[in-house]
């Protein structure tokens, strides 16, 4: 699986939008970006994945460039509530196991 | 209603000894996995198994195995524990075609003094 690179850390003014940056450079063709986000002293949530166009959902929206070398997750009104650890996570489709490959991920402060 | 449920929630435990951490989800998938998180926060897979095949992560030592009773446990038993075991295991679920959404349970803090 191809390797992500992200920011440490972000800070965020509640209400606004979060724009989380990951870099996926050696991404292969058959392979999508995931998104996933822990909050404190939880498990891991699933939040968004796609595979070259934009997404979104019902909690974020995800845009992936052309090149398909980086992604951005973007949390539209950003809460206290989405103060935790993202994740991007990139694996192939027919990956053994189905198995998720984390990084450092980012930390993202959402302050008032 | 609890998707995925682990207990215990916490485990403290001398070393050597075998411990088991049990995992239940009532989401009726077929796939289940056990995660470590250690200290530093890094996520790592240890396992994916459903009835059909169990994956092993190569780094995880033999000391550490699943045992599935059934399609909505997958136990973790741990042999002859050591300090560097000492982290939080999640459980996670996830059912055929969507797999890249994965249930995770709210994880096991697991202390070996």
């Amino acid at each position: 699986d191809a390797k992500t690179t992200q920011p440490t850390s972000m800070d965020c003014a509640e209400g606004r939008a979060a724009n989380l940056p990951c870099n996926h450079s050696t991404i292969s063709g058959n392979e999508y970006v995931y998104w996933y986000r822990q909050i404190h002293s939880q498990g891991p949530q699933y939040i968004i994945h796609g595979l070259k166009n934009n997404e979104t959902n019902e909690m974020a929206s995800l845009i992936i460039t052309e090149d398909r070398k980086s992604s951005t997750l973007i949390l539209p009104h950003a809460t206290l509530r989405d103060t935790a650890v993202y994740y991007c996570i990139v694996r192939a489709s027919n990956n053994a196991g189905n198995m998720l490959t984390f990084g450092g991920g980012t930390r993202l402060m959402v302050k008032p | 209603d609890t998707a995925v449920s682990q207990t215990p929630k916490y485990l403290v435990t001398q070393m050597g000894n075998d411990k088991s951490i049990k995992c239940e989800q009532n989401l009726g998938h077929d796939t289940m996995y056990w995660y470590k998180q250690d200290s530093k926060k890094f996520l790592k897979i240890m396992f994916s198994y459903n009835n059909k095949e169990l994956i092993i992560n190569e780094t995880v030592p033999n000391r550490f195995s699943p045992k599935s009773p059934d399609k909505a446990h997958l136990n973790l038993h741990i042999n002859s524990l050591e300090l560097g075991d000492s982290a939080v295991y999640f459980c996670a679920s996830s059912q055929p075609g969507h797999d890249y959404e994965q249930y995770f349970g709210p994880g096991t803090r697991l202390t070996v003094t």
